[in-house]
């Protein structure tokens, strides 16, 4: 019973170096989508995902890119790596409608130097 | 402005107390209310919801409340355990529906139990 994966759990980047965080369900979610979470800010949205084929950004989108070719798997880009970037990512999913919760992946750890 | 609001920001007790944590939010319009637990190094997992007209629910020895006229939420947790240590994160949900796009995250409460 995997839920949502995460890979890596942990990179370190130089500025300027480019990367794809991973993500994957298995729970058939419709939603999925990826946030930062930085010390005192809380979780932020990055994008998100209403289904494959669909994308859109939340409250800080720049400096990422994303995509949804399938149901399972989230990819979160990072086309040219900045310092500022260094957060912990978290994936998660949801079902379709209704008051559900969000499943969240274990989370990558991310140093930008 | 759509913002959830959590108190304390860090709180520390002895196994055994109890304590509660508090969540003030202003969004509209409001679906339902989640508590979420944080442990080190993982992601959030989801305690308990609240919806409108739900006004306690309880969830082993955690306990949310909700006032929706005031927009107010609490977590109590009764005979802290040492596992309980985490941060509580309260999220309310615009509308309803699952998009991810409507929910608004406060802070969290950083809760340590020493022994």
């Amino acid at each position: 019973n995997a839920g949502v994966t995460q890979t890596p759990k942990f990179q370190v980047l130089k500025t300027g170096q480019s990367m794809t965080l991973q993500c994957a369900q298995d729970m058939n979610h419709e939603y999925m989508s990826w946030y930062r979470q930085d010390p005192g800010m809380g979780l932020r949205l990055i994008h998100y995902s209403v289904g494959a084929g669909i994308t859109d950004q939340g409250e800080v989108p720049n400096g990422y890119n994303v995509s949804r070719s399938t149901t399972e798997d989230f990819p979160l880009r990072l086309l040219s790596a900045a310092p500022s970037q260094t957060s912990v990512y978290f994936c998660a999913s949801s079902p379709v409608e209704g008051n559900t919760e969000a499943f969240f992946g274990q989370g990558t750890r991310l140093t930008v130097v | 402005k759509n913002q959830v609001e959590q108190s304390p920001q860090s709180l520390i007790i002895l196994e055994g107390k109890n304590c509660t944590l508090q969540c003030n939010y202003t969004v509209s319009p409001f679906s339902n209310l989640r508590w979420y637990k944080q442990d080190t190094g993982r992601g959030p997992v989801s305690l308990t919801i609240m919806t409108f007209s739900e006004n306690t629910k309880s969830n082993g020895r955690y306990t949310a409340t909700l006032d929706a006229d005031t927009k107010q939420s609490s977590l109590h947790i009764t005979a802290s355990q040492l596992s309980d240590s985490a941060s509580y994160i309260c999220v309310v949900s615009l509308n309803y529906g699952g998009s991810q796009g409507n929910l608004i995250f406060g802070k969290g409460t950083k809760l340590s139990v020493k022994p």
